[in-house]
């Protein structure tokens, strides 16, 4: 279990270029989520996958924002035209099958910090 | 508009004193989780109650989950330095299992 892991961990870009961050969930976990966190507040609930089928995608998300699973192992996040808005830490936590112990445990990456200049 | 609320967003202990953090929802709760991220790292999760009462302690910590399924507490006993971060609550509700609402945090400084 090498825990869950992001890339870049860093990522600077200019106004309206496109940015892409990748996610390797730990190897067992079917569920996968995106966060984006800010300063000083939580992380906002993004998309969430089960296997490669995205079941859910938060409604805050414009359609600049899209994500994938292709294999239901990684995901990678896309955000297209970036923002200033759109710095952010995005973050991804994976969690194991339903009817497993701890199966809601969320374990989180340490996250893509992506300033938009 | 945002699902669940955190409070205080902020508390300056010293060390030894208690510490409690409250988290609100305005719907019923399936299920609601509390992590602690220290600065600069990730959040780490703490703990998951799912039963309407529930009450679960881990050493000084000790977590509750309310009557109603709304609102819960995370209380530190005598904290230590080594509880400095932010602690959130994440709630998931019962009409949707795909997404969790986390809470704004409450950030904790313990003075030595």
């Amino acid at each position: 279990d090498t825990g869950v892991s992001q890339d870049p961990r860093h990522k600077i870009t200019k106004r309206g270029q496109n940015v892409t961050f990748r996610c390797d969930p730990i190897s067992e976990h079917n569920r996968l989520y995106w966060y984006r966190q800010t300063l000083g507040q939580g992380p906002e609930f993004l998309t969430y996958f089960q296997n490669e089928a995205q079941l859910e995608k938060s409604r805050l998300l414009s359609d600049r924002f899209s994500a994938e699973r292709p294999k239901g192992s990684f995901s990678t996040l896309e955000i297209q035209r970036t923002e200033q808005g759109d710095s952010a830490m995005y973050l991804c936590a994976s969690s194991a099958p339903p009817g497993t112990v701890l199966r809601d445990t969320q374990y989180f990456g340490p996250g893509t910090r992506l300033t938009v200049l | 508009g945002q699902q669940v609320m955190q409070i205080p967003q902020y508390q300056h202990v010293q060390e030894g004193e208690d510490f409690t953090t409250y988290c609100n929802s305005s719907t019923t709760l399936s299920n609601i989780q509390w992590y602690k991220q220290r600065p600069g790292g990730h959040p780490v999760f703490l703990i998951q109650l799912v039963k309407s009462g529930e009450v679960k302690k881990q050493k000084r910590l000790t977590f509750q989950f309310g009557e109603a399924k709304k609102n819960s507490s995370l209380h530190i006993t005598a904290t230590q330095t080594t509880d400095v971060g932010t602690y959130f609550c994440a709630g998931r509700m019962r009409y949707n299992f795909n997404k969790f609402y986390f809470g704004s945090g409450t950030k904790l400084n313990v003075k030595p």
